[in-house]
């Protein structure tokens, strides 16, 4: 069955350093998304990315993150100066459309990043 | 802003015993995900429901949306400690790209 991989699985990072998550959605899909989970808290929305621009982003997303599509298989988030509350689990997600209210958004199994 | 409130947080139930947990909003979703999370992991697909009204049974779990598309219920029959982890529920935002909400989570423990 086709899945979301992503990696690394454990990214450990200092302060004020850059870091790049890897993503490989689903094949056929065409949307993908970032979300964050803060140890202990919700899933939180951080961006859509559509025909290689984002469609949509949330407050969170700064200008500190970006994401990009560099080939035709991955989907990378990178954040230029990490801070310590950037400390979270990152999930990456895809969907054939959005449609909306028959699509199903399939995850990763999210990379652990640390700030230090 | 959407929100969606997932009732109970915690639970705690012996083997066999049934449950049902909530999630709720104010706001109108055009589908409405169930996921299951285990610790450092991924959230798993449960199910989709898209129409109100909707119920969908997956073995001994039984999901429901809402008429008016605000809220959801699962119904977990003869729980067993596999059943034991994280629920979630995700609704789909009716603008924009469809990004999700996810609903605060509810944590199941099970007892053998």
């Amino acid at each position: 069955e086709p899945e979301v991989t992503q990696t690394p699985s454990h990214q450990v990072t200092q302060m004020g350093q850059e870091v790049i998550l890897r993503c490989v959605p689903i094949s056929n899909h065409l949307y993908f998304y970032w979300y964050r989970q803060i140890l202990g808290q919700k899933v939180e929305f951080l961006v859509s990315f559509y025909n290689n621009e984002i469609s949509e982003k949330s407050e969170i997303f700064d200008d500190q993150f970006s994401v990009e599509r560099p080939d035709g298989s991955n989907f990378t988030l990178k954040i230029r100066s990490t801070k310590l509350e950037d400390s979270a689990m990152y999930f990456c997600a895809s969907t054939w459309t959005s449609g909306g209210a028959r699509d199903t958004q399939y995850f990763g199994p999210g990379t652990r990043l640390t700030v230090l | 802003t959407q929100l969606l409130e997932q009732s109970p947080q915690f639970l705690s139930i012996q083997e066999g015993e049934n449950l049902t947990v909530y999630c709720n909003s104010s706001s109108v979703f055009s589908s409405l995900q169930w996921y299951r999370q285990e610790p450092g992991e991924g959230p798993v697909l449960l199910v989709t429901v898209v129409t109100g009204g909707e119920v969908k049974k997956l073995k001994r779990l039984t999901f429901q949306f809402g008429d008016a598309r605000k809220d959801s219920s699962l119904h977990i029959t003869a729980a067993q400690p596999g059943d034991t982890g994280l629920y979630l529920c995700a609704g789909a935002s009716d603008t924009g790209t469809y990004k999700y909400i996810f609903g605060t989570g509810t944590r199941l423990k099970v007892l053998a």
